[in-house]
């Protein structure tokens, strides 16, 4: 059973902006947040942010406030990201993510469903 | 500080025990949740909470924590296990997760 797919694979160029895709099924999209999650080459994974359908809400990992922004969209079940002035260093591959949260909106720091990743390359 | 730490490589004998560890702050408040990952494929959650399995996840996974430490124990390693194990959890002071510094296993 999937629960995520994204979209595929990208080139940029240094200064432009990419935005990724990750569809969910039905059943999950309102019941989860979705985390996004970058892996450089040969790198552990970072947690860029996450957004909360049901809550309207999203949180960002400091590095990268103010150079990614999160939707949704409920009538595809689809969860976006979007990441401007890119560099070279932003390649790495894209994850989004699903798990649960609290009532106050915190991230449990579960994910239990992972899309195939996306990968990113910025190069001149 | 909020960072996960663990150490980088661990090696087993195939049919033995290892443990990985992961270090950090937050988990004297939260548990950490492991992942497993191998080469081109997305990480796999194998264990989340106190000692919890997602379906599919084989038994000889297990873990446990004391302190700033949470323990991820294979008992029994396969050849199937080699992978990169990182553990995360949620910062104790920010709305975020954060990721431990991976470890690699390789089963001999």
């Amino acid at each position: 059973q999937v629960h995520l797919v994204q979209s595929g694979a990208e080139v940029k160029k240094p200064g432009s902006s990419v935005k990724v895709s990750c569809k969910a099924s039905e059943d999950t999209f309102s019941t989860y947040a979705f985390s996004w999650v970058r892996q450089a080459p040969g790198q552990g994974p970072e947690w860029m942010g996450g957004i909360i359908p049901a809550l309207g809400r999203t949180n960002f990992a400091q590095k990268f406030r103010g150079r990614v922004a999160l939707t949704t969209d409920e009538s595809m079940t689809t969860a976006y990201m979007e990441l401007i002035s890119l560099t070279s260093e932003d390649t790495a591959v894209y994850y989004c993510a699903q798990g649960a949260y609290d009532s106050r909106g915190y991230y449990y720091g579960i994910l239990d469903y992972w899309g195939q990743g996306t990968l990113v390359t910025v190069s001149s | 500080s909020s960072e996960l730490t663990q150490d980088p490589t661990v090696s087993v004998a195939l049919g033995q025990r290892v443990r990985i560890t992961c270090q950090g702050d937050s988990l004297r408040t939260y548990y950490a949740s492991w992942y497993q990952q191998k080469p081109g494929q997305a990480p796999v959650l194998v264990i989340y909470g106190r000692n919890s399995r997602p379906s599919g996840i084989p038994d000889r996974f297990s873990a446990s924590t004391s302190g700033i430490t949470a323990s991820l124990t294979i008992t029994g390693a396969r050849v199937e296990d080699e992978a990169d194990y990182y553990c995360a959890t949620r910062d104790s002071s920010v709305n975020r997760l954060i990721f431990g510094t991976g470890t690699t296993v390789t089963v001999l």
